[in-house]
Protein backbone atom coordinates (compact mmCIF):
# COMPACT_ATOMS: atom_id res chain seq x y z
CA UNK A 1 0.00 0.00 0.00
CA UNK A 2 1.44 3.73 -0.87
CA UNK A 3 1.98 5.58 2.49
CA UNK A 4 3.68 9.08 3.38
CA UNK A 5 4.53 9.31 6.67
CA UNK A 6 5.72 12.74 8.06
CA UNK A 7 7.38 13.80 11.29
CA UNK A 8 7.13 15.13 13.85
CA UNK A 9 3.69 15.58 13.69
CA UNK A 10 4.09 19.06 15.21
CA UNK A 11 7.05 21.25 16.33
CA UNK A 12 7.54 24.26 18.32
CA UNK A 13 10.91 26.47 17.36
CA UNK A 14 12.01 30.16 17.79
CA UNK A 15 12.41 32.36 15.63
CA UNK A 16 15.38 32.59 14.06
CA UNK A 17 16.28 28.67 14.81
CA UNK A 18 16.43 26.40 12.10
CA UNK A 19 14.31 22.94 11.89
CA UNK A 20 14.29 19.94 10.12
CA UNK A 21 10.86 17.88 8.57
CA UNK A 22 11.31 14.27 7.86
CA UNK A 23 9.15 12.45 4.96
CA UNK A 24 9.25 8.94 4.79
CA UNK A 25 7.37 6.96 1.90
CA UNK A 26 6.78 3.48 0.38
CA UNK A 27 4.96 4.65 -2.94
CA UNK A 28 6.37 2.46 -5.74
CA UNK A 29 7.07 3.11 -8.71
CA UNK A 30 8.23 6.79 -7.56
CA UNK A 31 8.00 9.33 -9.94
CA UNK A 32 8.51 12.55 -8.06
CA UNK A 33 8.11 14.47 -4.49
CA UNK A 34 6.71 17.50 -3.45
CA UNK A 35 6.57 19.51 -0.18
CA UNK A 36 4.05 22.35 -0.05
CA UNK A 37 3.35 24.70 2.62
CA UNK A 38 0.01 25.17 3.92
CA UNK A 39 -1.15 28.45 5.89
CA UNK A 40 -4.00 28.28 8.10
CA UNK A 41 -7.09 28.75 6.17
CA UNK A 42 -5.73 28.78 2.92
CA UNK A 43 -4.66 25.76 0.23
CA UNK A 44 -1.42 24.30 0.17
CA UNK A 45 1.43 25.94 -2.32
CA UNK A 46 4.12 24.42 -4.00
CA UNK A 47 7.40 24.94 -2.23
CA UNK A 48 9.90 22.04 -4.04
CA UNK A 49 10.05 19.48 -6.45
CA UNK A 50 12.46 16.66 -6.00
CA UNK A 51 12.56 13.84 -9.34
CA UNK A 52 14.74 10.67 -8.72
CA UNK A 53 17.93 12.12 -9.57
CA UNK A 54 18.01 15.13 -7.46
CA UNK A 55 19.63 14.67 -4.28
CA UNK A 56 19.06 18.70 -3.03
CA UNK A 57 16.91 21.17 -3.95
CA UNK A 58 16.74 24.61 -2.26
CA UNK A 59 14.45 27.41 -2.68
CA UNK A 60 15.59 30.42 -0.54
CA UNK A 61 15.69 29.29 3.01
CA UNK A 62 13.74 26.48 2.32
CA UNK A 63 16.25 23.09 0.87
CA UNK A 64 15.03 19.41 0.34
CA UNK A 65 16.58 16.39 0.01
CA UNK A 66 16.20 13.43 -0.90
CA UNK A 67 17.33 9.52 -0.89
CA UNK A 68 15.55 7.49 -3.30
CA UNK A 69 17.19 4.26 -2.21
CA UNK A 70 15.80 4.91 1.59
CA UNK A 71 12.70 6.29 0.14
CA UNK A 72 13.44 9.40 2.76
CA UNK A 73 13.16 12.80 1.88
CA UNK A 74 13.87 15.78 4.73
CA UNK A 75 12.66 20.12 4.46
CA UNK A 76 15.18 22.20 6.39
CA UNK A 77 14.19 25.62 7.46
CA UNK A 78 17.23 28.20 7.96
CA UNK A 79 16.61 31.10 10.11
CA UNK A 80 13.25 30.89 10.60
CA UNK A 81 10.11 33.76 10.55
CA UNK A 82 7.72 33.93 11.90
CA UNK A 83 5.75 33.32 8.72
CA UNK A 84 7.10 29.97 8.75
CA UNK A 85 4.11 28.99 10.45
CA UNK A 86 1.94 26.65 8.69
CA UNK A 87 1.35 22.63 7.69
CA UNK A 88 3.76 21.51 5.66
CA UNK A 89 2.99 18.58 3.45
CA UNK A 90 4.92 15.91 1.41
CA UNK A 91 3.15 14.52 -1.78
CA UNK A 92 4.48 11.83 -3.63
CA UNK A 93 3.62 10.84 -7.23
CA UNK A 94 3.32 7.33 -8.06
CA UNK A 95 2.04 5.18 -10.76
CA UNK A 96 -0.52 6.57 -12.77
CA UNK A 97 0.07 9.93 -12.38
CA UNK A 98 -1.61 9.08 -8.31
CA UNK A 99 -0.82 11.19 -5.34
CA UNK A 100 -0.13 10.15 -1.88
CA UNK A 101 -0.70 12.97 0.42
CA UNK A 102 1.34 12.81 4.05
CA UNK A 103 -0.80 14.12 6.96
CA UNK A 104 1.73 16.68 7.78
CA UNK A 105 3.97 18.92 10.03
CA UNK A 106 2.56 21.47 11.91
CA UNK A 107 4.91 23.95 12.50
CA UNK A 108 4.39 27.19 15.16
CA UNK A 109 7.28 29.82 15.18
CA UNK A 110 7.30 31.85 17.76
CA UNK A 111 9.30 34.82 18.72
CA UNK B 1 -2.65 34.34 -13.76
CA UNK B 2 -6.27 33.88 -11.76
CA UNK B 3 -5.71 30.82 -9.09
CA UNK B 4 -7.97 28.53 -8.23
CA UNK B 5 -11.63 30.04 -7.14
CA UNK B 6 -13.63 28.23 -4.59
CA UNK B 7 -17.11 29.19 -2.86
CA UNK B 8 -18.51 29.41 -0.47
CA UNK B 9 -15.39 29.82 1.92
CA UNK B 10 -17.56 28.44 4.63
CA UNK B 11 -20.72 26.53 5.65
CA UNK B 12 -22.42 25.42 8.49
CA UNK B 13 -25.40 22.95 8.28
CA UNK B 14 -26.99 20.66 10.00
CA UNK B 15 -26.93 16.26 9.71
CA UNK B 16 -28.72 15.21 6.84
CA UNK B 17 -29.30 18.33 4.89
CA UNK B 18 -27.33 18.73 1.26
CA UNK B 19 -24.51 20.93 0.68
CA UNK B 20 -23.01 22.42 -2.37
CA UNK B 21 -19.23 23.29 -3.30
CA UNK B 22 -18.26 25.12 -6.34
CA UNK B 23 -14.83 25.34 -8.19
CA UNK B 24 -13.38 27.16 -10.91
CA UNK B 25 -10.44 26.03 -12.00
CA UNK B 26 -7.30 27.84 -13.75
CA UNK B 27 -8.15 29.24 -17.04
CA UNK B 28 -6.68 26.03 -19.51
CA UNK B 29 -6.10 23.25 -16.72
CA UNK B 30 -7.55 19.73 -18.23
CA UNK B 31 -7.45 18.31 -14.82
CA UNK B 32 -9.72 19.33 -11.39
CA UNK B 33 -9.31 17.22 -8.19
CA UNK B 34 -11.72 17.75 -5.16
CA UNK B 35 -9.87 16.90 -1.86
CA UNK B 36 -10.96 16.40 1.88
CA UNK B 37 -9.08 17.57 4.44
CA UNK B 38 -10.32 16.73 7.89
CA UNK B 39 -8.19 18.89 10.56
CA UNK B 40 -4.88 17.78 11.24
CA UNK B 41 -4.40 15.23 8.58
CA UNK B 42 -3.51 15.33 4.47
CA UNK B 43 -5.79 15.99 2.21
CA UNK B 44 -7.68 12.86 0.94
CA UNK B 45 -8.37 12.35 -2.55
CA UNK B 46 -12.42 12.03 -3.26
CA UNK B 47 -12.16 12.44 -7.23
CA UNK B 48 -10.23 13.47 -9.93
CA UNK B 49 -11.51 14.58 -13.39
CA UNK B 50 -9.93 15.36 -17.33
CA UNK B 51 -11.83 17.21 -18.97
CA UNK B 52 -15.54 16.29 -18.31
CA UNK B 53 -14.50 12.73 -17.78
CA UNK B 54 -13.64 11.15 -13.86
CA UNK B 55 -10.44 9.26 -14.20
CA UNK B 56 -10.59 8.39 -10.38
CA UNK B 57 -13.35 8.43 -7.98
CA UNK B 58 -12.96 5.10 -5.83
CA UNK B 59 -12.63 7.90 -2.13
CA UNK B 60 -15.52 8.99 -2.99
CA UNK B 61 -18.38 7.78 -0.98
CA UNK B 62 -21.16 7.62 -3.74
CA UNK B 63 -24.12 6.80 -1.74
CA UNK B 64 -24.45 10.45 -0.47
CA UNK B 65 -21.25 12.53 -2.32
CA UNK B 66 -21.34 13.29 -6.10
CA UNK B 67 -19.27 15.48 -8.22
CA UNK B 68 -19.99 16.39 -11.98
CA UNK B 69 -17.48 19.19 -14.60
CA UNK B 70 -20.47 18.91 -17.17
CA UNK B 71 -18.47 21.38 -19.76
CA UNK B 72 -14.75 20.69 -18.36
CA UNK B 73 -14.50 23.92 -16.57
CA UNK B 74 -16.60 24.31 -13.47
CA UNK B 75 -16.95 21.57 -11.19
CA UNK B 76 -19.54 21.67 -8.30
CA UNK B 77 -18.94 19.01 -5.40
CA UNK B 78 -22.69 17.65 -4.02
CA UNK B 79 -23.28 16.35 -0.76
CA UNK B 80 -26.55 14.71 0.23
CA UNK B 81 -27.46 14.03 3.42
CA UNK B 82 -24.58 15.50 4.93
CA UNK B 83 -23.18 13.97 8.37
CA UNK B 84 -21.37 15.07 11.12
CA UNK B 85 -18.01 13.04 9.83
CA UNK B 86 -18.19 15.51 6.58
CA UNK B 87 -17.02 18.06 8.90
CA UNK B 88 -13.52 19.01 7.00
CA UNK B 89 -12.37 21.43 4.32
CA UNK B 90 -13.00 20.56 0.74
CA UNK B 91 -9.82 22.00 -1.46
CA UNK B 92 -10.53 21.85 -5.02
CA UNK B 93 -7.13 22.06 -7.40
CA UNK B 94 -6.27 22.14 -11.14
CA UNK B 95 -2.84 21.34 -13.04
CA UNK B 96 -2.45 21.74 -17.07
CA UNK B 97 -2.69 17.81 -17.32
CA UNK B 98 -2.63 15.25 -15.02
CA UNK B 99 1.19 14.90 -14.32
CA UNK B 100 2.39 18.63 -13.88
CA UNK B 101 1.31 20.97 -10.62
CA UNK B 102 -1.60 20.80 -8.81
CA UNK B 103 -2.77 24.35 -7.88
CA UNK B 104 -5.50 24.58 -4.64
CA UNK B 105 -7.71 26.75 -4.25
CA UNK B 106 -8.57 28.26 -0.91
CA UNK B 107 -11.19 25.57 0.08
CA UNK B 108 -14.57 25.34 1.71
CA UNK B 109 -14.42 24.65 5.10
CA UNK B 110 -17.82 22.59 5.99
CA UNK B 111 -19.21 22.30 9.52
CA UNK B 112 -22.04 19.74 10.20
CA UNK B 113 -24.08 20.35 13.08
Amino acid sequence: KNQVEQSPQSLIILEGKNCTLQCNYTVSPFSNLRWYKQDTGRGPVSLTIMTFSENTKSNGRYTATLDADTKQSSLHITASQLSDSASYICVVRGAGNMLTFGGGTRLMVKP
Amino acid sequence: EAGVAQSPRYKIIEKRQSVAFWCNPISGHATLYWYQQILGQGPKLLIQFQNNGVVDDSQLPKDRFSAERLKGVDSTLKIQPAKLEDSAVYLCASSRTANTEAFFGQGTRLTVV
